[in-house]
């Protein structure tokens, strides 16, 4: 039963390209969260995700930065027309549905962006 | 959700007990208190949670104190490998609509030979 995937473990965009972040969640679990961890700080929540539904996008940059979690695929972060100040590691978790007092939370080994 | 405050860093002898504190003084009645690390450049780990009474697994054991307003993750033989930055998180059920962990700054630990 394979973890959280993430994909690619490492990404050299140029200023102005777009990058794209892949995540499969677990097997079953139809939540998804990303975060992002700046060099040297915490990591700070972007988006959560349900299945063709963003539930929270409370702490995505709110220009360039979007997220997607097809009905059938993996989850989607694309950062568009990077910039130095968006070289980070950007990890993804997944949860089961409903409402127990624990989710299953599960995080990937994330995508290590470097905007050169 | 409930504000942590945790020590920014603490060590750790080998084959030790560690004991790393967290105050959550305005926690409410239905707010659990999850513990997470992260090992150097890795995701963050699930460690164990609890909501009043004190829990124990393979990993670690929290102690809740009567009161809820203060918690401390015990590992108690801690090796090199427990080496990571913890994160105490406090955090109210979201029924089926799931929620997001909110993560502070954690305490570091080194464990020293």
């Amino acid at each position: 039963n394979a973890g959280v995937m993430q994909n690619p473990r490492h990404l050299v965009r140029r200023r102005g390209q777009e990058a794209r972040l892949r995540c499969s969640p677990m097997k079953g679990h139809s939540h998804v969260y990303w975060y992002r961890q700046l060099p040297e700080e915490g990591l700070k929540f972007m988006v959560y995700l349900q299945k063709e539904n963003i539930i929270d996008e409370s702490g995505m940059p709110k220009e360039r930065f979007s997220a997607e979690f097809p009905k059938e695929g993996p989850s989607i972060l694309r950062i568009q027309q990077v910039v130095r100040g968006d070289s980070a590691a950007y990890f993804c978790a997944s949860s089961l549905p409903g409402d127990s007092e624990f989710y299953g939370y599960t995080f990937g080994s994330g995508t290590r962006l470097t905007v050169v | 959700d409930a504000k942590t405050t945790q020590p920014p860093s603490m060590d750790c002898a080998e084959g030790r007990a560690a004991n790393l504190p967290c105050n959550h003084s305005t926690i409410s009645g239905n707010e659990y208190v999850y513990w997470y690390r992260q090992i150097h450049s890795q995701g963050p780990q699930y460690i164990i949670h609890g909501l009043k009474n004190n829990e124990t697994n393979e990993m670690a054991s929290l102690i809740i104190t009567e009161d809820r307003k203060s918690s401390t993750l015990i590992l108690p033989h801690a090796t090199l490998r427990d080496t990571a930055v913890y994160y105490c998180i406090v955090r109210g059920l979201s029924y089926n609509q799931g929620g997001k962990l909110i993560f502070g700054q954690g305490t570091e630990l080194s464990v020293k030979p």
